[in-house]
Protein backbone atom coordinates (compact mmCIF):
# COMPACT_ATOMS: atom_id res chain seq x y z
CA UNK A 1 0.00 0.00 0.00
CA UNK A 2 1.19 3.30 -0.23
CA UNK A 3 0.91 5.97 2.80
CA UNK A 4 2.18 9.47 2.14
CA UNK A 5 2.14 12.15 5.15
CA UNK A 6 2.25 16.00 5.64
CA UNK A 7 1.26 18.11 8.08
CA UNK A 8 -1.91 19.68 7.55
CA UNK A 9 -1.43 23.23 7.92
CA UNK A 10 0.93 25.76 8.30
CA UNK A 11 1.32 29.50 8.95
CA UNK A 12 4.08 31.84 8.50
CA UNK A 13 4.88 35.16 7.93
CA UNK A 14 5.62 36.98 4.47
CA UNK A 15 9.27 37.10 3.65
CA UNK A 16 9.96 34.19 5.66
CA UNK A 17 10.73 30.68 5.18
CA UNK A 18 8.54 27.49 5.46
CA UNK A 19 9.77 24.05 5.19
CA UNK A 20 6.63 21.34 4.55
CA UNK A 21 7.92 17.64 5.12
CA UNK A 22 6.92 15.18 3.35
CA UNK A 23 7.12 11.10 4.36
CA UNK A 24 6.19 8.44 2.27
CA UNK A 25 5.82 4.46 2.67
CA UNK A 26 5.18 2.71 -0.77
CA UNK A 27 5.73 -0.47 -2.35
CA UNK A 28 8.16 1.01 -4.79
CA UNK A 29 9.19 4.64 -5.52
CA UNK A 30 10.22 5.98 -9.25
CA UNK A 31 9.89 9.81 -8.19
CA UNK A 32 8.50 12.44 -5.73
CA UNK A 33 6.48 15.61 -6.87
CA UNK A 34 4.99 18.15 -5.52
CA UNK A 35 2.44 20.42 -6.60
CA UNK A 36 0.94 24.02 -5.84
CA UNK A 37 -2.98 24.31 -5.53
CA UNK A 38 -4.69 27.39 -4.77
CA UNK A 39 -8.46 26.97 -3.72
CA UNK A 40 -10.66 26.41 -6.47
CA UNK A 41 -7.54 25.81 -8.98
CA UNK A 42 -6.23 23.04 -10.51
CA UNK A 43 -2.71 21.85 -9.46
CA UNK A 44 0.24 23.00 -11.06
CA UNK A 45 3.24 21.36 -10.92
CA UNK A 46 6.43 22.70 -8.69
CA UNK A 47 9.28 20.35 -8.36
CA UNK A 48 10.12 16.87 -9.14
CA UNK A 49 12.95 14.93 -6.96
CA UNK A 50 13.98 10.97 -8.32
CA UNK A 51 17.91 11.12 -6.78
CA UNK A 52 18.77 12.62 -3.51
CA UNK A 53 19.38 15.84 -2.31
CA UNK A 54 18.50 19.20 -3.25
CA UNK A 55 16.59 21.04 -6.70
CA UNK A 56 16.14 24.47 -6.36
CA UNK A 57 14.28 26.51 -8.44
CA UNK A 58 14.17 30.08 -7.61
CA UNK A 59 12.27 30.94 -4.33
CA UNK A 60 11.52 27.54 -4.54
CA UNK A 61 13.62 23.96 -3.47
CA UNK A 62 13.00 20.23 -2.93
CA UNK A 63 15.05 18.07 -1.10
CA UNK A 64 15.11 13.99 -1.43
CA UNK A 65 16.47 10.93 1.33
CA UNK A 66 15.00 7.58 -0.40
CA UNK A 67 16.56 6.09 2.39
CA UNK A 68 14.67 7.83 4.55
CA UNK A 69 11.27 7.80 2.38
CA UNK A 70 11.59 11.37 2.78
CA UNK A 71 11.04 14.88 0.95
CA UNK A 72 10.61 18.42 1.77
CA UNK A 73 9.93 21.57 0.09
CA UNK A 74 11.05 24.61 0.89
CA UNK A 75 9.47 27.96 0.10
CA UNK A 76 11.63 31.43 0.48
CA UNK A 77 11.40 34.91 0.75
CA UNK A 78 7.13 33.63 1.09
CA UNK A 79 4.56 36.19 -0.59
CA UNK A 80 1.00 36.40 -0.12
CA UNK A 81 0.28 34.78 -3.29
CA UNK A 82 2.34 31.48 -1.65
CA UNK A 83 -0.81 30.62 0.46
CA UNK A 84 -2.25 27.87 -0.96
CA UNK A 85 -2.03 24.06 -0.33
CA UNK A 86 1.17 22.00 -1.30
CA UNK A 87 0.42 18.48 -2.26
CA UNK A 88 3.65 15.58 -1.85
CA UNK A 89 3.27 13.18 -4.74
CA UNK A 90 4.99 9.62 -5.00
CA UNK A 91 5.39 7.17 -8.51
CA UNK A 92 5.92 3.61 -7.80
CA UNK A 93 6.52 2.94 -11.20
CA UNK A 94 8.64 4.13 -14.07
CA UNK A 95 7.21 5.37 -16.66
CA UNK A 96 3.84 4.72 -14.52
CA UNK A 97 1.62 8.18 -14.32
CA UNK A 98 -0.53 6.63 -11.49
CA UNK A 99 0.56 9.02 -8.77
CA UNK A 100 0.08 8.81 -4.78
CA UNK A 101 -0.68 12.02 -3.49
CA UNK A 102 -0.57 12.84 0.22
CA UNK A 103 -3.26 14.83 1.98
CA UNK A 104 -1.93 18.68 1.12
CA UNK A 105 -0.20 20.96 3.45
CA UNK A 106 -2.39 24.27 3.37
CA UNK A 107 0.11 26.83 3.92
CA UNK A 108 -1.12 30.44 4.85
CA UNK A 109 1.08 33.66 4.39
CA UNK A 110 0.71 36.42 6.88
CA UNK A 111 1.24 39.74 6.76
CA UNK B 1 -0.74 25.84 -26.55
CA UNK B 2 -3.76 25.44 -24.68
CA UNK B 3 -4.32 23.89 -21.53
CA UNK B 4 -6.33 20.91 -20.42
CA UNK B 5 -10.24 21.51 -20.78
CA UNK B 6 -12.68 19.47 -18.61
CA UNK B 7 -16.36 19.68 -19.55
CA UNK B 8 -18.62 20.55 -17.61
CA UNK B 9 -17.17 22.63 -14.84
CA UNK B 10 -20.25 21.96 -12.65
CA UNK B 11 -22.71 19.41 -12.28
CA UNK B 12 -25.36 18.46 -9.86
CA UNK B 13 -27.06 15.34 -10.11
CA UNK B 14 -29.16 12.65 -7.82
CA UNK B 15 -28.66 9.46 -6.29
CA UNK B 16 -29.11 6.72 -8.77
CA UNK B 17 -28.65 8.85 -11.55
CA UNK B 18 -25.01 8.47 -14.45
CA UNK B 19 -22.48 11.56 -15.11
CA UNK B 20 -20.01 11.57 -18.16
CA UNK B 21 -17.58 14.21 -17.81
CA UNK B 22 -15.42 14.99 -20.25
CA UNK B 23 -11.62 15.80 -20.71
CA UNK B 24 -8.99 16.97 -23.73
CA UNK B 25 -5.79 17.23 -23.61
CA UNK B 26 -2.65 19.39 -24.36
CA UNK B 27 -2.40 19.03 -27.87
CA UNK B 28 -0.09 16.70 -28.48
CA UNK B 29 -0.44 14.56 -24.81
CA UNK B 30 -1.29 10.92 -25.28
CA UNK B 31 -1.65 10.28 -21.55
CA UNK B 32 -4.71 11.24 -19.83
CA UNK B 33 -5.40 10.07 -16.29
CA UNK B 34 -8.30 10.99 -13.57
CA UNK B 35 -8.07 11.86 -10.21
CA UNK B 36 -10.80 12.61 -7.40
CA UNK B 37 -10.48 15.29 -5.01
CA UNK B 38 -12.62 15.21 -1.92
CA UNK B 39 -11.91 17.15 1.47
CA UNK B 40 -11.71 14.02 3.50
CA UNK B 41 -9.24 11.57 1.19
CA UNK B 42 -7.35 14.16 -1.02
CA UNK B 43 -6.46 13.42 -4.56
CA UNK B 44 -7.01 9.76 -5.70
CA UNK B 45 -6.12 8.17 -8.96
CA UNK B 46 -8.55 6.82 -10.94
CA UNK B 47 -7.40 5.52 -13.97
CA UNK B 48 -4.88 5.93 -16.52
CA UNK B 49 -5.25 6.05 -20.59
CA UNK B 50 -2.72 5.82 -23.20
CA UNK B 51 -3.26 5.80 -26.86
CA UNK B 52 -6.82 4.19 -25.88
CA UNK B 53 -5.71 1.79 -23.71
CA UNK B 54 -6.32 1.97 -19.94
CA UNK B 55 -2.78 1.28 -18.59
CA UNK B 56 -3.25 2.04 -14.61
CA UNK B 57 -6.54 1.62 -12.67
CA UNK B 58 -6.97 2.54 -8.93
CA UNK B 59 -8.99 1.22 -6.31
CA UNK B 60 -12.91 2.53 -7.48
CA UNK B 61 -15.61 0.23 -8.26
CA UNK B 62 -16.98 -0.70 -10.97
CA UNK B 63 -19.36 1.91 -11.54
CA UNK B 64 -16.38 4.20 -12.01
CA UNK B 65 -15.85 3.67 -15.81
CA UNK B 66 -13.63 5.41 -18.87
CA UNK B 67 -12.03 5.61 -22.30
CA UNK B 68 -10.22 7.56 -24.59
CA UNK B 69 -10.50 8.34 -28.06
CA UNK B 70 -8.21 8.32 -30.98
CA UNK B 71 -7.66 12.17 -30.70
CA UNK B 72 -6.60 11.42 -27.36
CA UNK B 73 -9.99 13.00 -25.37
CA UNK B 74 -11.18 10.91 -22.67
CA UNK B 75 -14.00 10.85 -21.06
CA UNK B 76 -15.26 9.11 -17.59
CA UNK B 77 -18.34 8.06 -17.05
CA UNK B 78 -19.48 6.87 -13.04
CA UNK B 79 -23.21 4.85 -12.92
CA UNK B 80 -25.26 4.41 -10.38
CA UNK B 81 -24.39 8.04 -8.61
CA UNK B 82 -23.78 7.81 -4.75
CA UNK B 83 -24.03 11.19 -2.04
CA UNK B 84 -20.03 9.94 -1.60
CA UNK B 85 -19.01 10.83 -5.08
CA UNK B 86 -19.37 14.19 -4.83
CA UNK B 87 -16.20 15.28 -6.11
CA UNK B 88 -14.21 17.44 -7.49
CA UNK B 89 -13.01 15.65 -10.80
CA UNK B 90 -9.57 16.39 -11.93
CA UNK B 91 -8.06 15.12 -15.67
CA UNK B 92 -4.17 15.36 -16.38
CA UNK B 93 -2.25 15.13 -19.25
CA UNK B 94 1.45 14.06 -19.65
CA UNK B 95 3.35 14.02 -22.87
CA UNK B 96 4.03 10.69 -24.93
CA UNK B 97 6.56 8.83 -22.90
CA UNK B 98 8.06 9.28 -19.72
CA UNK B 99 7.40 13.00 -18.80
CA UNK B 100 7.95 14.26 -15.33
CA UNK B 101 5.26 16.78 -15.12
CA UNK B 102 1.28 16.17 -15.35
CA UNK B 103 -0.41 18.94 -16.40
CA UNK B 104 -4.00 19.37 -14.65
CA UNK B 105 -7.04 20.47 -16.28
CA UNK B 106 -9.77 22.82 -13.87
CA UNK B 107 -11.40 19.72 -12.64
CA UNK B 108 -15.16 19.03 -12.80
CA UNK B 109 -17.62 19.99 -9.31
CA UNK B 110 -19.70 16.93 -9.62
CA UNK B 111 -22.74 17.05 -6.25
CA UNK B 112 -24.62 14.27 -6.14
CA UNK B 113 -28.32 15.06 -3.91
Amino acid sequence: GQNIDQPTEMTATEGAIVQINCTYQTSGFNGLFWYQQHAGEAPTFLSYNVLDGLEEKGRFSSFLSRSKGYSYLLLKELQMKDSASYLCAVRSTWGDYKLSFGAGTTVTVRA
Amino acid sequence: KAGVTQTPRYLIKTRGQQVTLSCSPISGHRSVSWYQQTPGQGLQFLFEYFSETQRNKGNFPGRFSGRQFSNSRSEMNVSTLELGDSALYLCASSPEGVGNEQFFGPGTRLTVL
